[in-house]
């Protein structure tokens, strides 16, 4: 089955942060760009950052670009999202995506997310 | 920057036709695609490439383009497609990727 699946959410400071994962199974990572869509409770979804499939192109939304990394280990099937300096208002479901090629690079599967909560 | 503007929300009564739809000045230059949302759920795609339905997805669902604006259809709404529906595109640079703010379908 293709599948994608997030880990690494959890309560983090103002300030803090955070690293999440992304394991894909069922096909092969290398094969796909992919992608980190994020989503604020009871608001829309937000497009945070892309990854090549080779990982040698890398984009951030405006409003995050300075305090994210995105990676990805092809090797390992696995996608990540290393947000720092993290603010009360990057509080929200993080969705990983995989962009498919032969739909004209429409985002054909989402893992179920993971929850950032960032809070004193 | 760049923005898809969507009706917050559409209410049909089953077996009636809702239409949602998505404006943005990119539009007539980058494809649309379509998500469905149940709640508590990770979004679905519906339609890519501004009109084409992925396998799996009911043939209620179709989609158009006219210039600035793409428009998905719903024929025959039935209870289970009660959900949040996303454009996105890209801008025009073909860069960055922007969801509209959603629509909410409700079904009478």
């Amino acid at each position: 089955e293709v599948q994608l699946v997030e880990s690494g959410g959890g309560l983090v400071k103002p300030g803090g942060s955070l690293r999440l994962s992304c394991a894909a199974s069922g096909f092969s990572l290398s094969t796909y760009s992919m992608n980190w869509v994020r989503q604020a409770a009871g608001k829309g979804l937000e497009w945070v950052s892309s990854i090549s499939s080779t990982g040698d192109y890398k984009y951030y939304a405006d409003s995050l670009k300075g305090r994210l990394t995105i990676s990805r280990d092809n090797a390992k099937n696995s996608l990540f999202l290393h947000m720092s300096s993290l603010r009360a208002e990057d509080t929200a479901i993080y969705y990983c995506a995989r962009m498919n090629y032969d739909l004209s690079d429409a985002f054909d599967i989402w893992g179920q997310g993971t929850m950032v909560t960032v809070s004193s | 920057s760049y923005e898809l503007t969507q009706s917050p929300s559409v209410s049909v009564s089953p077996g009636q036709t809702a239409r949602i739809t998505c404006s943005g000045d990119a539009l007539p230059k980058q494809y649309a695609f379509w998500y469905q949302q149940r709640p508590g759920q990770a979004p679905v795609l519906v339609i890519y490439k501004d009109t084409e339905r992925p396998s799996g997805i009911p043939e209620r669902f179709s989609a158009s383009s006219s210039g600035t604006t793409v428009t998905l259809t719903i024929s025959g709404v039935q209870a289970e497609d009660e959900a949040d529906y996303y454009c996105q595109s890209a801008d025009s640079s073909g860069t960055y990727w922007v969801f509209g703010g959603g629509t909410t379908l409700t079904v009478l």
